[in-house]
């Protein structure tokens, strides 16, 4: 059993280059997750998913976007990459909203220089 | 807004003692807590869950309790090994909204 599947596990972007964030998840959770992790911080979360269809921002969206075409599955895109971005970027899944447990993936680790 | 900190952020002990961990939250009001392990390069694992109707959860070595009107839980590990060295992190959530988290504690247990 996979449960989540990120990729890529880390990358390097340039100032104002673009790339989308892999999520996959083989639980067939509704609810899913893109949080940010950077060092001594707690998790912030950047967007999240009720169902296919069905997207909304979190804490911190500036600069992101998602979209969520199946329940497996829920990428992260990021325009024009800003050394700002420079993070680890977790996606999570839960079958409920907040009574659930949530299940990470092992995280990319993304550079902007 | 809820907010919630863990102190201390490092912590260092031998083998086979007793530690607990703390974790704080701003608002009283949550549906319930949840706690993580998270291991170098690593995502995070769910290790217990408190609803806020329960006062405590165990699984295995490990206890949280949950206290709503001091805004406290803790994660009890009881006869520590080397391989619960890990980073600790808790996270909080209210009906309606999403988990807010902790910035973690960093554990390293000592042979």
């Amino acid at each position: 059993n996979a449960g989540v599947t990120q990729t890529p596990k880390f990358r390097i972007l340039k100032i104002g280059q673009s790339m989308t964030l892999q999520c996959t998840q083989d639980m067939n959770h509704n609810y899913m997750y893109w949080y940010r992790q950077d060092p001594g911080m707690g998790l912030k979360l950047i967007y999240y998913s009720v169902g296919a269809g069905i997207t909304d921002k979190g804490e911190v969206p500036n600069g992101y976007n998602v979209s969520r075409s199946t329940t497996e599955d829920f990428p992260l895109r990021l325009e024009l990459a800003a050394p700002s971005q420079t993070s680890v970027y977790f996606c999570a899944s839960s079958p409920g909203q907040g009574n659930s447990p949530l299940h990470f993936g092992n995280g990319t680790r993304l550079t902007v220089t | 807004k809820q907010e919630v900190t863990q102190i201390p952020a490092a912590l260092s002990v031998p083998e086979g003692e007793n530690l607990v961990l703390n974790c704080s939250f701003t608002d009283s009001a949550i549906y319930n807590l949840q706690w993580f392990r998270q291991d170098p390069g690593k995502g995070l694992t769910s290790l217990l869950l408190i609803q806020s109707s329960q006062r405590e959860q165990t699984s295995g070595r490990l206890n949280a309790s949950l206290d709503k009107s001091s805004g406290r839980s803790t994660l009890y590990i009881a006869a520590s090994q080397p391989g619960d060295s890990a980073t600790y992190l808790c996270a909080a959530y209210n009906y309606g909204q999403n988990f807010v988290f902790g910035p973690g504690t960093r554990l390293s247990v000592l042979p």
